[in-house]
């Protein structure tokens, strides 16, 4: 299994609701990350897990709340979004070896109403 | 020093020609310089990749040129075609497992048959 799989693929909430992204990988890697990706831009990075640990918090609001509860799954929940949340979220890992790159999933195409 | 400059915005290129994309970074402690590949509503999915301890790196119909010196690299697409119409990013990061993608601003190729 060589793909990082993420869903919903797309998701409309209200801003008053809770939802959660989902992201999973059993490639064996062991850092996992948010990107968020707003249309005609370069993906931007939110959050990295590694081993399981967040190691860095990109300065994103608290109404986004990342877990990691095991090395395979990573979750990003949500709450109380705004409409300029509105945008493509990324999940990627990456194996802590020096040959390895960065695997990107699909994507979840958010839409905040 | 953490930024990664990329140009052109956008290029058109007739069915069968070459497309040449460029980059320019500042960290010298940038170690891995990877090119994503991205279709509307897709994730970003890995091309090609370089270290900096070679000069040039070949897969197929993509080849990246890697100046150290100048700290530059570039892409070129050969005989491109419709298909390789897409979004293009270039990037820098450091092996260690948690350091992020430093992203380009991204070029829109259009292949024209």
């Amino acid at each position: 299994d060589t793909e990082v799989t993420q869903t919903p693929k797309h998701l409309v909430m209200g801003m008053t609701n809770k939802k959660s992204l989902k992201c999973e990988q059993h490639m064996g890697h062991r850092a996992m990350y948010w990107y968020k990706q707003k249309a005609k831009k370069p993906p931007e990075l939110m959050f990295v897990y590694s081993y399981e640990k967040l190691s860095i918090n990109e300065s994103v609001p608290s109404r986004f709340s990342p877990e990691c509860p095991n090395s395979s799954l990573l979750n990003l929940h949500l709450h109380a979004l705004q409409p300029e949340d509105s945008a493509l979220y990324l999940c990627a890992s990456r194996l802590t070896d020096r040959e390895y790159g960065y695997t990107f999933g699909s994507g979840t195409r958010l839409t905040v109403v | 020093q953490q930024q990664v400059k990329q140009s052109p915005q956008s290029l058109i290129v007739q069915k069968g020609g070459i497309s040449i994309i460029n980059c320019a970074y500042e960290n010298t402690a940038f170690d891995y310089f990877p090119w994503y590949q991205q279709f509307p509503g897709k994730g970003p999915a890995l091309l090609i990749a370089i270290r900096p301890d070679v000069s040039e790196k070949k897969e197929g119909r993509f080849t990246i040129s890697f100046n150290k010196s100048a700290k530059q690299f570039s892409l070129h697409i050969m005989d491109s075609q419709p298909g390789d119409s897409a979004t293009y990013f270039c990037a820098a990061s450091r092996m260690d497992s948690s350091y992020k993608l430093i992203f380009g601003s991204g070029t829109r190729l259009l292949v024209r048959p």
